[in-house]
């Protein structure tokens, strides 16, 4: 079974560029989720899907931040316009089942830093 | 609330010594406990979980937690310690809410090296 795919994995770009990350989820989970760790703090919840829905965005930073999941499939999170604070590493994880009990197989993650 | 502390952001160990790597939760309703390993350019992989069976919950690798209410911690052990083993460790807590989104809150992480 793949995993859950995350790309691309590094991405450095400007103070006010837009930046787009990708997460792929194990084929079949209805459950998709992105984490965040800015530099030497810890990994934040963002938000997290139900299929094509969103169940939980209170972990969005701001509205510079833009989440979808097109058709429950793939999700995108959109940055638009990157600030200097929004780098670290975003992760990605999707789980068959919102019950935690099951764990969540999280991606290898896309390290940004905005310059 | 929900939070997790990890003591030591760093801790050595040398090769085939114990590894003891410290976790305590706060939760207010019974948690679902975790620990996650990130091994130098990788994801974040399960390590084990507890998901109130039985306290001691043994994961891959030889590590082992066990799951202590009075003490509200879920220390991370493992007997000897390996080379391969360095790597950044995470605890982390999800209260056990049916319907809702539950959450990982995580730790701070604790770098663990391991010398020969």
């Amino acid at each position: 079974e793949a995993g859950v795919t995350q790309f691309p994995s590094h991405s450095v770009i400007e103070k006010g560029q837009t930046v787009t990350l990708r997460c792929d989820p194990i084929s079949g989970h209805d459950n998709l989720y992105w984490y965040r760790r800015v530099m030497g703090k810890e990994i934040k919840f963002l938000l997290h899907f139900v299929k094509e829905s969103k169940q939980d965005e209170s972990g969005m930073p701001n509205n510079r931040f833009l989440a979808e999941r097109t058709g429950g499939t793939y999700s995108t999170l959109k940055v638009q316009p990157a600030e200097l604070e929004d780098s670290g590493v975003y992760f990605c994880a999707s789980s068959p089942s919102r019950v935690s009990s099951y764990g969540y197989t999280f991606g290898s993650g896309t390290r940004l830093t905005v310059v | 609330a929900q939070s997790v502390t990890q003591l030591g952001s760093h801790v050595s160990v040398s090769e085939g010594a114990l590894v003891l790597l410290r976790c305590n939760y706060s939760s207010s309703v019974p948690p679902y406990l975790f620990w996650y390993v990130q091994y130098p350019n990788q994801g974040l992989q399960l390590l084990l979980k507890y998901t109130s069976a039985a306290t001691l919950v043994k994961g891959i690798n030889g590590f082992e937690a066990e799951f202590k209410k009075s003490e509200t911690s879920f220390h991370l052990t493992k007997p000897s310690a390996h080379m391969s083993d360095a790597a950044e460790y995470f605890c982390a807590v999800s209260e056990n809410l049916g319907g809702a989104t539950n959450k990982l809150i995580f730790g701070t992480g604790t770098l663990l090296a391991v010398q020969p």
